[in-house]
C-alpha cells in the first residue's frame, strides 16, 4: 500500500516561471491538503480537496496560486509566476475521513532563483 | 481563532531517559483532534500519536504518550527511553469543528527541535 506520493521532489524554477507540484493520495483517500514551510517555520494550512472540488482554499494566496483534484489523476498545485518567496517546502496529505490521521508525502522542496 | 503554541524552540536529552515537550492550544470549540508529527532532518512528516477531545484516557503510542489536560488546554508529548533516532523538529498539531464541521484541516505550533545525546 503505497503512501502519498509528491513529485518532484525538488524543483528549481526561475522566477516568473510556472511550477507544478503533484500529489497522489493513499488508496482510498479522498480527502487531500496541501501545505506549505517555510525555511525555520511550522507546516501552513493553503488547500482542501475532494475529488473535483475545492472545499477549503482559505490559506491560498489570492493571486498565483491555484490547486485542483481531478477526478482522475492527481492533485495539483499550480504557481504561475514564481517569486523568490515562493521558494519553500509543499507538502501534500491525505485522509480517508475528515478529522483522522492525515498521512503526509515527503514534500516538495520549491528552489525560486 | 484556534493557535497551537509550542514555547520550547529547542530541548536535549540523554539517550534512554524521558522528556516531555509543551504544547498548549486554544480553540472555543467543544470537538476537535490534537496530534503530534516529527520531523526528522530528512524532510518527511512522521506521525506520532493522536487524541480526541473528548477521549478521556491519555493516548499511548508505543514510547509516546498525550498528558491530555482539557481543562488548561494542554495537550504535552511525552517520549520515554528517548533514543538517538527521535532527534527531530516535532510538532504539535489539531483540527476543529469550525462552522462546516471538522474539514481535517491541521494548525501547526511552530515547532520544537529535539536532540538526542549518546
Amino acid at each position: 500500500n503505497a503512501g502519498v506520493m509528491q513529485n518532484p521532489r525538488h524543483l528549481v524554477r526561475r522566477r516568473g516561471q510556472e511550477a507544478r507540484l503533484r500529489c497522489s493520495p493513499m488508496k482510498g483517500h479522498s480527502h487531500v491538503y496541501w501545505y506549505r514551510q517555510l525555511p525555520e517555520e511550522g507546516l501552513k494550512f493553503m488547500v482542501y480537496l475532494q475529488k473535483e472540488n475545492i472545499i477549503d482554499e482559505s490559506g491560498m494566496p489570492k493571486e498565483r496560486f491555484s490547486a485542483e483534484f481531478p477526478k482522475e489523476g492527481p492533485s495539483i498545485l499550480r504557481i504561475q509566476q514564481v517569486v523568490r518567496g515562493d521558494s519553500a517546502a509543499y507538502f501534500c496529505a491525505s485522509s480517508s475521513t475528515t478529522g483522522t490521521e492525515a498521512f503526509f508525502g515527503q514534500g516538495t522542496r520549491l528552489t525560486v532563483v | 481563532a484556534q493557535k497551537i503554541t509550542q514555547t520550547q524552540p529547542g530541548m536535549f536529552v540523554q539517550e534512554k531517559e524521558a522528556v516531555t515537550l509543551d504544547c498548549t492550544y486554544d480553540t472555543s470549540d467543544q470537538s476537535y483532534g490534537l496530534f503530534w508529527y516529527k520531523q526528522p532532518s530528512s524532510g518527511e512528516m512522521i506521525f506520532l500519536i493522536y487524541q480526541g477531545s473528548y477521549d478521556e484516557q491519555n493516548a499511548t503510542e508505543g514510547r509516546y504518550s498525550l498528558n491530555f489536560q482539557k481543562a488548561r488546554k494542554s495537550a504535552n508529548l511525552v517520549i520515554s527511553a528517548s533514543q538517538l533516532g527521535d532527534s527531530a523538529m516535532c510538532f504539535c498539531a489539531m483540527t476543529f469543528e469550525g462552522g462546516s464541521g471538522n474539514t481535517g484541516k491541521l494548525i501547526f505550533g511552530q515547532g520544537t527541535t529535539l536532540q538526542v545525546k549518546p
